[in-house]
């Protein structure tokens, strides 16, 4: 069963850092893309980054410069280090898996609540 | 950057309705759209792939259709548990998502 563990999460004040991680199981993880998605409470979803399973990586505008995908394969898990954070990145992050064949998002994480809150 | 816009923002409808939400991307994106549902302080759940594709243990109910720039997704006759918000998503140039349609009951 393919598992998509978010961890990380908190609150943080505006200019700080976070670190979010990502266990996943289930599947052959180095094989697949992986990507970071949010929302904001009550709003819609955003996609956040990307990254294939060699290493090309693609952030949406609002993060570029900020936020750094990265993923270990050896250990399974998949991460987002985020800078400059500001209140706008409040939401709920989600850790999704690509589909073999294309990049819908075929499994979700259950999330991690970030908070960016003086 | 492709954008996604999805209409109505809000759909109210009754179990046994056929409902019908429409997605309009701002420039082709073939076929490479997918449909999600969400329901409150969930994670989004994938129920079309390449505009038409069922996913996997999906019910028959809902479906897909649509190329280049226009996508709709039906649901033939609602029941119960399809009320949530439903969002669109291209992944023909990176991803973009719509901004999302609540189905309500009415």
């Amino acid at each position: 069963e393919v598992q998509l563990v978010e961890s990380g999460g908190g609150l943080v004040k505006p200019g700080g850092s976070l670190r979010l991680s990502c266990a996943a199981s289930g599947f052959t993880f180095s094989s697949y893309n992986m990507n970071w998605v949010r929302q904001a409470p009550g709003k819609g979803l955003e996609w956040v980054s990307y990254i294939s399973s060699i290493n090309i990586i693609y952030y949406a505008d609002s993060v570029k410069g900020r936020f750094t995908i990265s993923r270990d394969n050896a250990k399974n898990s998949l991460y987002l280090q985020m800078n400059s954070l500001r209140d706008e990145d409040t939401a709920v992050y989600y850790c999704a898996r690509s589909s073999p064949a294309a990049d819908y998002l075929e499994y979700w994480g259950q999330g991690t609540l970030v908070t960016v809150s003086a | 950057d492709i954008q996604m816009t999805q209409s109505p923002s809000t759909l109210s409808a009754s179990v046994g309705d056929r409902v019908t939400i429409t997605c309009r991307a701002s420039q082709s994106i073939s076929s490479w759209l997918a449909w999600y549902q969400q329901k409150p302080g969930k994670a989004p759940k994938v129920l079309i792939y390449k505009a038409s594709s069922l996913e996997n243990g999906v019910p028959s109910r809902f479906s897909g259709s649509g190329s280049g720039t226009e996508f709709t997704l039906t649901i033939s006759s609602l029941q119960p548990d399809d009320f949530a918000t439903y969002y669109c998503q291209q992944y023909s140039s990176l991803i973009t998502f719509g901004q999302g349609t609540r189905l309500e009951i009415k």
